[in-house]
């Protein structure tokens, strides 16, 4: 299984709204990223998962709150979204290659979930 | 801004000729990739080259990577209407971040 799957595709809400993006993949890969990209526009990187814990955080606001509950699964969860935030949220796997060492493989994206904030 | 450079933006040719797009960096690397994206839709990984190799050949692609000038460039070879997506450059850092930068984009356009 290559594939990395992304829930909901689509998902509208009101910036009172909590609602959560879903990603998941069974490729055994132990680092899991999202990504959050504007039309015309390339990825944005927001979050990094590595070993089911967060190593990277792009100074993306706290309305933003990811989760990895395992190696599995990543979570982003939203709450009092801005209508700036629209945009098309991608989740992505890869092998994280020997700890510590550089980044050297490949990522693996899902189809996204476009978000639009009313 | 960390961010990759492609240029051209946009890219309109016909069928069957080549398309060739380049990508620009500005951090140490220790590989570069090239992914596709059609419109709307998750990015495919296409090839990756590491800082070590000069050029790599996967079907009609064919990537070169020249360290000094940070730089790469992909070459798609007889192109078809399917090619028709956005194209981006992602560099993989030295250190241990694992941490990917896209740069800006290059859209093809194949026309039948």
């Amino acid at each position: 299984d290559t594939e990395v799957t992304q829930t909901p595709k689509h998902l509208v809400m009101g910036m009172t709204n909590k609602k959560s993006l879903k990603c998941e993949q069974h490729m055994g890969h132990r680092a899991m990223y999202w990504y959050k990209q504007k039309a015309k526009k390339p990825p944005e990187l927001m979050f990094v998962y590595s070993y089911e814990k967060l190593s990277i955080n792009e100074s993306v606001p706290s309305r933003f709150s990811p989760e990895c509950p395992n190696s599995s699964l990543l979570n982003l969860h939203l709450h009092a979204l801005q209508p700036e935030d629209s945009a098309l949220y991608l989740c992505a796997s890869s092998h994280p290659g020997l700890a510590g060492g550089p980044v050297r493989n490949e990522q693996f994206f899902g189809p996204g979930t476009r978000l639009t904030v009313l | 801004s960390q961010q990759g450079e492609e240029d051209p933006q946009a890219l309109s040719i016909q069928e069957g000729e080549n398309a060739t797009m380049n990508c620009s960096y500005k951090t140490s690397i220790n590989n570069l990739q090239w992914y596709r994206q059609n419109s709307g839709r998750g990015l495919v990984h296409l090839i990756l080259i590491r800082s070590n190799e000069r050029e790599k050949h996967s079907g009609r692609l064919r990537v070169t990577l020249d360290t000094s000038k940070k730089s790469s460039s992909l070459l798609i070879t007889a192109s078809r209407a399917a090619d028709t997506a956005s194209y981006f450059c992602a560099t993989g850092s030295t250190t241990g971040t694992y941490k990917y930068i896209f740069g800006t984009g290059t859209r093809l356009k194949v026309l039948a």
